[in-house]
């Protein structure tokens, strides 16, 4: 498809659990970034990669939270011991690559995994 | 005190008003600013860059005052499509990423 791809698009699991996200950025942008939106919560930086590396992962809440990105593109992140309070909307976004700065501050949103725990 | 402040509202107005959102950042040292609009349950996208001299984009307008740390958006003839959150974003110090305030919710009504 032409925008972000996130699966799966809702995803329950109970407290405890590991569980898995998905992001398949635009083709060809080399920028990929993570954040999450809880209720009544603005966006939450977590992580930025730029190719397959993150020089950027101070916003990871925890050492529970770990994301990767293989090949430049798909990017999964993952929340070992799920807890209530990890519970958000989970969006990811790609854009062409850095800088990011005037006049290149788009961002493409996926439509975001929403995760419930339980 | 938070990166990015905004008034949540809600904004409340009757269609072809002009609204005002204003927005204060933390980081004296930020460079680029924008605006993003949300919708209900979807996913942000990007209104406008924020610019040193102001900019205008149709029917919205941006200004910064970067000696108060201070961002706005006007928007004029409020139409009931422009109901959403709109975010107030600013680049983070190292350029690695955008930081969003909460958002300032505008419904319009006819």
């Amino acid at each position: 498809g032409a925008g972000v791809s996130q699966s799966p698009s809702n995803k329950v699991t109970e407290k405890g659990k590991d569980v898995e996200l998905r992001c398949d950025p635009i083709s060809g942008h080399t920028a990929l970034y993570w954040y999450r939106q809880s209720l009544g919560q603005g966006l939450e930086f977590l992580i930025y990669f730029q190719g397959n590396s993150a020089p950027d992962k101070s916003g990871l809440p925890s050492d529970r939270f770990s994301a990767e990105r293989t090949g430049g593109s798909v990017s999964t992140l993952t929340i070992q011991r799920t807890q209530q309070e990890d519970s958000a909307v989970y969006l990811c976004a790609s854009s062409p690559g850095p800088p990011l700065g005037q006049g290149n501050g788009e961002l493409f949103f996926g439509e975001g995994s929403r995760l419930t725990v339980l | 005190r938070k990166e990015v402040e905004q008034d949540p509202g809600p904004f409340n107005v009757p269609e072809g008003a002009t609204v005002a959102f204003n927005c204060t950042y933390s980081n004296s040292a930020s460079q680029s600013f924008f605006w993003y609009r949300q919708d209900c349950r979807k996913e942000p996208k990007l209104l406008m860059s924020v610019y040193s001299s102001g900019n205008e984009d149709g029917r919205f307008t941006a200004q910064l005052n970067r000696a108060s740390q201070y961002i706005s958006l006007l928007i004029r003839d409020s139409k009931l499509s422009d109901s959403a959150t709109y975010l107030c974003v600013v680049l983070n110090q190292a350029g690695t990423a955008l930081i969003f305030g909460k958002g300032t919710t505008l419904s319009v009504s006819s």
